[in-house]
This record gives structure tokens, sequence and C-alpha cells, in this order.
């Protein structure tokens, strides 16, 4: 069972070039969504969808853009990096909406780094 | 605004040894919470969810408690082994339903 894939697992970029990260699920899961980890911050929510077509901010959207076009993937696209967006990427995906009481799939991450 | 705050950030014990990890959030209007571990360089992996009508969820080793009222959730890990080294985190569902509200995460350590 392949569950949620990220791609790519590292990237380096320079500040002010664009980017998309990848994220497909192969579970026919209908809610997704983008988390970034930082040192002493936790994991905070970019991005999410309930389904395909809707998306909708979560606690720090600024910079990052996402669409839902089919159920499997929900990339998310850096506009124009900053050095303040290095971090660990982390996708998840579940069933329904975290009020349903479905436990969330985790990606492995995409480490990146923006010089 | 929900804050999930887990106390201590780091905790090292002797293998054997009961783990009792910590979880208090500000806002006791949640759907659920769970427990999830991470392994350095990996992604988050589900433990136990809690609904918010019950008192405790169990999975072999491991034992979640949740007190809404007073806004506590206690993973309980009986006879730690190494392979049980890992950063274990809490989240919360808040009120709106459509996001999880993480804690910092506590890092463990066990010692053969």
């Amino acid at each position: 069972n392949a569950g949620v894939t990220q791609t790519p697992k590292f990237q380096v970029l320079k500040t002010g070039q664009s980017m998309t990260l990848q994220c497909a699920q192969d579970m026919n899961h209908e809610y997704m969504s983008w988390y970034r980890q930082d040192p002493g911050m936790g994991l905070r929510l970019i991005h999410y969808s309930v389904g395909a077509g809707i998306t909708d901010q979560g606690e720090v959207p600024n910079g990052y853009n996402v669409s839902r076009s089919t159920t499997e993937d929900f990339p998310l696209r850096l506009l124009s990096a900053a050095p303040s967006q290095t971090s660990v990427y982390f996708c998840a995906s579940s069933y329904a909406p975290p009020r349903d009481n479905q436990p969330q799939h985790f990606g492995d991450g995409t480490r990146l780094s923006i010089l | 605004k929900q804050e999930v705050t887990q106390i201590p950030a780091a905790l090292s014990v002797p293998e054997g040894e009961n783990l009792v990890l910590n979880c208090s959030f500000t806002d006791s209007a949640i759907y659920n919470l769970q427990w999830f571990r991470q392994d350095p360089g990996k992604g988050l992996t589900s433990l136990l969810l809690i609904q918010s009508s019950q008192r405790e969820q169990t999975s072999g080793r491991l034992n979640a408690s949740l007190d809404k009222s007073s806004g506590r959730s206690t993973l309980y890990i009986a006879a730690s082994q190494p392979g049980d080294s890992a950063t274990y985190l809490c989240a919360v569902t808040e009120a709106a339903g459509n996001k999880l509200t993480f804690g910092g995460g506590t890092r463990v350590l066990v010692k053969p």
C-alpha cells in the first residue's frame, strides 16, 4: 500500500523561485491537508480540502496556493519562495474531516530549504 | 484560539519503566483528540484517537485517557522498550471540525 506519497523528499530553492510540492494518496480519502513543521512551533496547518474542488485556508496560508482537481492529488504551490518558508512540509489525508473521528494518515514529508 | 501544550518537551527513562505523557488544551469544545508518533525524518503515525464522548482508548501497551472538562489527556505506555523511542504528539479537532491543532511534542528516549 502506497498510502500518502510526497515528492520531492528534499529541495533547495533560491529566494523568489516558485515550485510545487506534490501529494498523492491512493486510499480514496476525501479530506487532505498540508502542514509545516518548524522547531519550537510544532505543526501548523497551511491549507486543507474536504473534497475535490473545495479548498480552504488554515493557520498560515500566506505565500502558498493549493488546488484539488482530483480526489487523489493535492499539490501545494510556493508562489515566490522566501527564507521564512524553509521548513518540513507534511501532507495528510483521511476518509472524512477530522470531526468525523477519522485518523489522519501522513506522508514522510518534504524538506525544503530556501537560500 | 485553541492552544495545545505538551510538557515535558523531552523525557528519558530506563527500559521497562512505564511512560506517562501529558497533553493539555485550552478550549474544551473539541470533537476528538489524537496521539501520534513521529520517528526522526519520518511522518506522523496515528496511535490512538479518543472521541469527545469517550474517556479512554487502548491499543496493546498504549492507553490514552481524556478529561475534556479539565482540558487534559494522558498517554500511558506500559513496560517501555528502546523501540518506543520517538517523538509523541497530541492534536485536537476543535469546534469547526475541519482542523487539527497540534502540541509541540514530547521527545522520548528509552535507554536499554
